[in-house]
């Protein structure tokens, strides 16, 4: 089967730092990405990590350990626009489709 | 320009109505997607077309049925419509690995 889990929700203040986990059940994995979603809108790509090890781009950074399962996206500087949805997914079987977690809401407060 | 462009963007209709939803994309991309997003936000693949070929059906019920007319369109007829299939439905595209998607808005479709 092909399941990935992470948090429902995570509350943080601005200015900080916050990492959302994802762990995966899968075979034939290729590779772990991480979407954005905020109400009302579509999800947008953050990242893709097919390798093991950290990706950054700018305030946000991705890592994956395929041997563990599991991988994270690591949010630095808080601001209040980044409160979204998070989505972990991961590539299906065939390496053909995207399966996404449940998502993790972020709620960032002043 | 919208790289990923679904009409309409709001549906409401009644049960047992057939309605349709479009989606074009101006990326170039091989790849194209339907994905249902619930009342629980969860994104669920349906449908994945490639060059106007499908690739993947998930279990979704036969009243759902996409059209590929070339690879730049891929459209959602769904007949008989419930309850149930109220929802978000977002389009993407992709090229290549299918790691990183382009979704369209998204068609929210209310089933009263």
């Amino acid at each position: 089967g092909q399941s990935l889990e992470q948090p429902s929700e995570v509350t943080a203040v601005e200015g900080a730092i916050v990492q959302i986990n994802c762990t995966y059940q899968t075979s034939g994995f290729y590779g772990l990405s991480w979407y954005q979603q905020h109400d009302g809108g579509a999800p947008t790509f953050l990242s893709y990590n097919a390798l093991d090890g950290l990706e950054e781009t700018g305030r946000f950074s991705s890592f994956l350990s395929r041997s563990d399962s599991y991988g994270y996206l690591l949010l630095q500087e808080l601001q209040m626009k980044d409160s979204a949805s998070y989505f972990c997914a991961g590539l299906d079987q065939a390496g053909t489709a995207l399966i996404f977690g449940k998502g993790t809401t972020l709620s960032v407060s002043s | 320009d919208t790289a990923v462009s679904q009409t309409p963007k709001y549906l409401v209709t009644q049960m047992g109505n057939d309605k349709s939803i479009k989606c074009e994309q101006n990326l170039g991309h091989d790849t194209m997607y339907w994905y249902k997003q619930d009342s629980k936000k969860f994104l669920k693949i349906m449908f994945s077309y490639n060059n106007k070929e499908l690739i993947i059906n998930e279990t979704v019920p036969n009243r759902f049925s996409p059209k590929s007319p070339d690879k730049a369109h891929l459209n959602l007829h769904i007949n008989s419509l419930e309850l149930g299939d109220s929802a978000v439905y977002f389009c993407a595209s992709s090229q290549g690995r299918a790691g990183e998607l382009f979704f369209g808005e998204g068609s929210r479709l209310t089933v009263l």
